[in-house]
């Protein structure tokens, strides 16, 4: 089984500091994603990336950027937390071969 | 963003009965998917269907896509209480791996 998993559960950080959420997946996907949810919001695209060292802007990005140094690590980074960024952030992988995603647990991150 | 209306977006049902929920989309799509989610925790594939198929089933979960319409359908069908979840539905732009979700349908099954 695909197993992605995020370094949180739960995150409380203040406004101003830098924050770091980071997304695992074991299948050697090529295809990860970081998205936002929010009630009555659906989730949100914020930034993907298709392979090693390559990034897409989703629907969202203000505010945020990220890393992928390695296929199997995908990195999201708010470089200055506000209050509106307190969400529940989602990962997910997927193989270019197949169409579904595979999501993480989720990281509920606030920001006070 | 392409978001799409799930109708209806709350539904309490009684176990043993069958549960739907609907999708509509705005673009040109490769595929829908549905996607279920339990309080709290990350989002689990259930079911794909290509813009070329009307209809798919898998288990007790009957999925259609009429894409005149742009819009699909999800039947649960002899609901247990496990099915008490989240349900969104999710569409693959045309062109492009990206997927833009709905809003989601709640649904409650009470034993």
């Amino acid at each position: 089984d695909v197993k992605v998993t995020q370094s949180s559960r739960y995150l409380v950080k203040r406004t101003g500091e830098k924050v770091f959420l980071e997304c695992v997946q074991d299948m050697d996907h090529e295809n990860m994603f970081w998205y936002r949810q929010d009630p009555g919001l659906g989730l949100r695209l914020i930034y993907f990336s298709y392979d090693v060292k390559m990034k897409e802007k989703g629907d969202i990005p203000e505010g945020y950027s990220v890393s992928r140094e390695k296929k199997e690590r995908f990195s999201l980074i708010l470089e200055s937390a506000s209050t509106n960024q307190t969400s529940m952030y989602l990962c997910a992988s997927r193989a270019v071969s197949y169409n579904e995603q595979f999501f993480g647990p989720g990281t509920r991150l606030t920001v006070l | 963003s392409q978001q799409g209306e799930e109708d209806p977006q709350a539904l309490s049902i009684q176990e043993g009965e069958n549960a739907t929920m609907n999708c509509s989309y705005k673009t040109s799509i490769n595929n829908l998917q549905w996607y279920r989610q339990n309080s709290g925790r990350g989002l689990v594939h259930l079911i794909l269907i290509r813009s070329n198929e009307r209809e798919k089933h898998s288990g007790r979960l009957r999925v259609t896509l009429d894409t005149s319409k742009k819009s699909s359908s999800l039947l649960i069908t002899a609901s247990r209480a496990a099915d008490t979840a989240s349900y969104f539905c999710a569409w693959e732009y045309y062109g492009n791996n990206r997927l833009a979700f709905g809003k989601g349908n709640q649904v409650v099954v009470i034993p």
